[in-house]
């Protein structure tokens, strides 16, 4: 079965330096892909960042980039030179490819401080 | 282009009380999942359908919750009769199908629910 988990329910960066969000999964599909998104306060649903299980290398998006370690099966969103508006809850999510079947992560919440 | 419109926004109901939760997907999105937010669990994905066919949904809580897709444009998620444990913030999201695609899921705004 599919699985994915966060560990850090929050996190603080100092703005314009560097954060990791950790991100394991779980699955015994050998096609699967991804995801980070990112919640404002005010709720919304925010795409960031994909990564494909076969893609030899990892996903960049401007700031963002996912740090895909497939052996450790580990996923982790690391954002640059964080700003005051990076503050939200973040979620890691997957795919399997076979079933189609989308979860997510627990979320960490993080806050950037001035 | 519209994105996935959910309504309502905002339900405030009293236990016992039927709940339904409505989502129109966004045109020619073939994947359409229902989300159930809260704090304690995060985002649990409670079922999702393929072409109006319910694939999985073991995520559904129990037998008060259902789910059904009557055409490519709606579905709805009632739940019957509300707890007060089942606040929280109801998501619908859509996807295209195409495999080659980011497989990025679009959300609608939620819908949260408050049972009294």
């Amino acid at each position: 079965a599919q699985k994915i988990t966060q560990t850090q329910p929050g996190m603080f960066v100092q703005e314009k330096e560097a954060v990791t969000l950790d991100c394991t999964y779980d699955t015994s599909d050998p096609s699967y892909g991804l995801f980070w998104y990112k919640q404002p306060s005010s709720g919304e649903m925010i795409f960031l960042i994909y990564q494909g299980s076969y893609d030899q290398q990892n996903a960049t998006e401007g700031r963002y980039s996912l740090n895909f370690q497939k052996a450790r099966k580990s996923a982790n969103l690391v954002i640059s030179a964080s700003q005051l508006g990076d503050s939200a809850m973040y979620f890691c999510a997957m795919i399997d490819s076979g079933t189609y079947k989308y979860i997510f992560g627990t979320g960490t919440r993080l806050k950037v401080l001035a | 282009d519209a994105g996935v419109i959910q309504s309502p926004r905002h339900e405030v109901t009293e236990m016992g009380q039927e709940v339904t939760l409505r989502c129109k997907p966004i045109s020619g999105h073939d994947y359409l999942f229902w989300y159930r937010q809260t704090m304690m669990r995060g985002l649990e994905l409670l079922i999702y359908f393929n072409n109006n066919v319910p694939i999985d949904d073991s995520g559904m809580p129990e037998d008060r919750f259902s789910a059904k897709m009557p055409n490519a444009s709606f579905s709805t998620l009632k739940i019957q009769p509300s707890e007060p444990r089942d606040s929280a913030v109801y998501f619908c999201a859509s996807s295209p199908s195409i495999r080659g695609d980011t497989g990025e899921l679009f959300f609608g705004e939620g819908s949260r629910l408050t049972v009294l």
